[in-house]
């Protein structure tokens, strides 16, 4: 099946400093990508949709300049977390359709910031 | 963005038993109803998925239920195995046009020996 992938898997940060995450689709071009969090026993919530040359677009409540998304190709996009805090501690999952259009999920980026 | 509601919370099932997990949408909208299984520090891998244009899939031991004018929608898990431990998210999202996966809160099933 398609895959999607991540990097890192796991990162440890001091608070203050920037944390940028990949993610790749494989074996696909993906012109839109989604960027979720997860917090420990809780669902997926949706941050942003990332769109290949254009500007990302950010669901309510999500700081976009705190979490800056760029789509520079159809296979890859990326989150920088800025500045960031012990309360952006979290997992962070991107996603992609593939072109028969099924959502696949990447294995997801712990952060932790110390 | 609580669209889409799961129910139970948590399930225990014996192994060889049937997992009941019963998932309802708010948006008409909606055309594209995949479940998900996440496994304690992985991303959710893509179980299943059905469109509202039938009312029952089945993939080995997964089954999806639909039932468009209830607007719900139901996974069974044919004989439970410990191995199917595990959250599982329903899911839904308008996959004509690739839009966003809308996720349920989750369902965290335990199958016992």
């Amino acid at each position: 099946g398609a895959v999607v992938s991540q990097h890192p898997s796991w990162v440890i940060c001091k608070s203050g400093t920037s944390v940028k995450i990949e993610c790749r689709s494989l074996d696909f071009q993906a012109t839109t990508m989604f960027w979720y969090r997860q917090f420990p026993k809780q669902s997926l919530m949706l941050m942003a949709t990332s769109n290949e040359g254009s500007k990302a677009t950010y669901e309510q409540g999500v700081e976009k300049d705190k979490f800056l998304i760029n789509h520079a190709s159809l296979t890859l996009s990326t989150l920088t977390v800025t500045s960031a805090h012990p309360e952006d501690s979290s997992f962070y999952i991107c996603s992609a359709f593939t072109l028969h259009t099924e959502a696949f999920f990447g294995q997801g980026t712990r952060l932790t910031v110390v | 963005q609580q669209q889409v509601k799961q129910s139970p919370q948590s399930l225990i099932v014996q192994k060889g038993g049937i997992s009941i997990i019963n998932c309802a949408y708010e948006n008409t909208a909606f055309d594209y109803f995949p479940w998900y299984q996440q496994f304690p520090g992985k991303g959710p891998a893509l179980l299943i998925a059905i469109r509202p244009d039938v009312s029952e899939k089945k993939e080995g031991r997964f089954t999806i239920s639909f039932n468009k004018s209830a607007k719900q929608f139901s996974l069974h898990i044919m004989d439970s195995q410990p191995g199917d431990s595990a959250t599982y998210f329903c899911a839904a999202s308008k996959k004509t046009s690739y839009d966003k996966v809308i996720f349920g809160p989750g369902t965290s099933l335990s199958v016992i020996p």
